[in-house]
């Protein structure tokens, strides 16, 4: 069965420090995989995604993540972290092949905080 | 942003009643999702469904019923809430091998 591991439920960076959010997942056929954000009291809203097209996928308010399939892993970056960017980030994949109803599974979350 | 919305937003009701969620979605996409969310558990999946009157049941299903009789509704419903189903509930609509796209929530909370 396909999963999703997010390393490190909380992560604190400074303000103007790179953003680093770990994902991996356990799949046989690469997946499509996806990066979520949730605001406060928000529903989810997609950062980015990765359809098997370029591996390296460029999102929303300056994030990216690579697709590294030796790895198996589809890390989120931000250069320069910003007070506004304080959510939690949910990494999910969707399994690749025929049959499949397109359920995704998420990891469960990692809480960005941003100090002044 | 796909036009979901949830109702009701906010629900507090009493061990052993039946509750009933509701989703309306203005994408006419296909396929409609209930998703649970609990602190350390991100989200699971209740029920899903792929078309009207097709639905099939997620990860943690028991306990909670779906309907969809129309293509833009999708309910969920508790028969006898219990404490354990307090919780987030979001409903999510996508097209299949796509991203999927969430309302804003319901916080339902089971005294």
């Amino acid at each position: 069965a396909q999963s999703v591991t997010q390393l490190g439920s909380h992560v604190s960076v400074s303000e103007g420090a790179l953003v680093l959010l770990r994902c991996n997942y356990s799949s046989s056929v690469p997946p499509y995989l996806f990066w979520y954000v949730q605001y406060p009291n928000q529903g989810l809203q997609l950062l980015l995604k990765y359809t098997s097209a370029a591996t390296l996928v460029k999102g929303i308010n300056g994030f990216e993540a690579e697709f590294k399939k030796s790895e198996t892993s589809f890390h989120l970056t931000k250069p320069s972290a910003h007070m506004s960017d304080a959510a939690e980030y949910f990494c999910a994949v969707k399994p690749n092949y025929g049959g499949s109803q397109g359920n995704l599974i998420f990891g469960k979350g990692t809480k960005l905080s941003v100090k002044p | 942003d796909a036009g979901i919305t949830q109702s009701p937003r906010h629900k507090v009701t009493e061990t052993g009643t039946p509750v009933t969620l509701r989703c309306h979605q203005t994408e006419n996409h296909r396929y409609m999702y209930w998703y649970r969310q609990d602190p350390g558990h991100g989200l699971r999946l209740i029920h899903y469904s792929y078309g009207v009157k097709d639905t099939d049941k997620g990860e943690v299903s028991d306990g909670y019923s779906v309907s969809r009789s129309k293509t833009e509704d999708f309910l969920l419903t508790l028969e006898s809430a219990t404490s354990s189903q307090t919780s987030v509930y979001f409903c999510a609509t996508g097209v299949q091998l796509r991203e999927q796209f969430f309302g804003p929530g319901t916080r339902l909370t089971v005294l």
